[in-house]
């Protein structure tokens, strides 16, 4: 199985930031990997898929980079509505793993 | 519009079964392969289980192995997954989705005496 080791596990950031989010697979995933916004009581929400692609409607601060083993997913600069907690997930064909999620706060 | 709508979810003692649904409208599921996701109160995000658009191919989770099935009624646009032998960390909200852009907005399973 793959597994997906994303760090921090919480970060606290003022409004303007640059925040980076890292995620490391166990083995090469190629591009297959979505990064995902969740707010409290809320579904997740896709925000990058394909490492690197943006989710249609989504804000052009988010970005995503990476392939093989390592990826990025970046916020150009936080915005108080980006509080939440966010999540890197692999597919393997029909086997998917998430990462543990950042939980993003507002410093 | 595309919608996903669980249902099924509540209060069972350990051991107890359940049977969640997922109601999909607004897309051709026959076309689609389908997830469950779960997400233990206060934990991230937890894959469940995985069945292909005509349900050839079908994957589980460790955690979940010989004991949930998932299924499919393409002629019905629903989702299923038969949950047995239920433990207390079994206990979470249980998200269907289409791929990664499309989730339900979650049922409530409870595994408590």
């Amino acid at each position: 199985d793959i597994q997906m080791t994303q760090s921090p596990s919480s970060l606290s950031a003022s409004v303007g930031d640059r925040v980076t989010i890292t995620c490391q697979a166990s083995q090469d995933i190629s591009n297959y990997l979505n990064w995902y916004q969740q707010k409290p009581g809320k579904a997740p929400k896709l925000l990058i898929y394909d490492a690197s692609n943006l989710e249609t409607g989504v804000p052009s601060r988010f970005s995503g980079s990476g392939s093989g083993t390592d990826f990025t997913f970046t916020i150009s600069s936080l915005q108080p509505e980006d509080i939440a907690t966010y999540y890197c997930q692999q597919y393997d064909n029909l086997l998917l793993t998430f990462g543990q999620g950042t939980r993003l706060e507002i410093k | 519009e595309v919608q996903l709508v669980e249902s099924g979810g509540g209060l069972v003692k350990p051991g107890g079964s359940l049977r969640l649904s997922c109601a999909a409208s607004g897309f051709t599921f026959s076309n689609y392969s389908m997830n469950w996701v779960r997400q233990a109160p206060g934990r991230g995000l937890e894959w469940v289980s995985s069945i292909s658009s005509g349900s050839s191919y079908i994957y589980y989770a460790d955690s979940v192995k010989g004991r949930f099935t998932i299924s499919r009624d393409n002629a019905k646009n629903s989702l299923y997954l038969q949950m047995n032998s239920l433990r207390a960390e079994d206990t979470a909200v249980y998200y269907c989705a289409r791929g990664g852009r499309r989730w339900g907005q979650g049922t409530l399973v409870t595994v408590s005496s």
